[in-house]
């Protein structure tokens, strides 16, 4: 079975771009994450979805937006792209009533320049 | 803001040798996860505890979950140089909840 795509692998964009990152979830699974990880850190949450509703939002600003699709997979777009925004994004999805472990994909790597 | 502190920063043991990772918190989770993480890789799940108390083993790895939810361990039985990465530990606040909070993360290096 195929794990959580995300494509592309890695992205270079300049700032005040846009771009925009797409998760395929496991076949079967209804609910997905996304996180930015900074190097040297741990992932932070920005949203997830589940049903193609938006069930969470971290503390990102309005420039992070998202949506899932009728099959589940799922886009996270960035507006006005910062230097900041450089990270590896990871996308996570899990079964119903998940709270018991989450598969996450390779991520896509975003280098603002 | 819930946050999860977790220490070592950065390990670097010989092989055969045995050492624990700390993650804590003030916050009470209601579940709590580790993951392992290569470079350019996602995490990857290594085990979920929910009950205050709990321990799981997976070969030579052993979790451990606090009695009040609030603090984990994970302990590396004669490591080897395939137990190198990032381990990051991971709580829910509480259950409906899917959003992750991961910890600072443990660099484990293990030296042949």
């Amino acid at each position: 079975d195929a794990g959580v795509t995300q494509s592309p692998t890695h992205l270079i964009k300049t700032r005040g771009q846009h771009v925009t990152l797409r998760c395929s979830p496991i076949s079967g699974h209804k609910s997905v994450s996304w996180y930015q990880q900074v190097l040297g850190q741990g992932p932070q949450f920005i949203f997830q979805y589940y049903e193609k509703e938006e069930r969470g939002r971290g503390n990102f600003p309005d420039r992070f937006s998202a949506r899932q699709f009728p099959n589940y997979s799922s886009e996270l777009n960035v507006n006005a792209l910062l230097l900041g925004d450089s990270a590896l994004y990871l996308c996570a999805s899990s079964p119903p009533a998940g709270n018991y472990g989450y598969t996450f994909g390779s991520g896509t790597r975003l280098t603002v320049v | 803001t819930q946050l999860l502190e977790q220490s070592p920063q950065f390990l670097s043991i010989q092989e055969g040798e045995n050492l624990t990772v700390y993650c804590n918190s003030s916050s009470v989770f209601s579940s709590l996860q580790w993951y392992r993480q290569e470079p350019g890789e996602g995490p990857v799940l290594l085990v979920t505890v929910v009950t205050g108390g709990e321990v799981k083993k997976l070969k030579r790895l052993t979790f451990q979950f606090g009695d009040a939810r609030k603090d984990s361990s994970l302990h590396i039985t004669a490591a080897q140089p395939g137990d190198t990465g990032l381990y990051l530990c991971a709580g829910n606040d509480h259950f409906g909840n899917e959003k992750l909070t991961f910890g600072t993360g443990t660099r484990l290096t293990i030296i042949p």
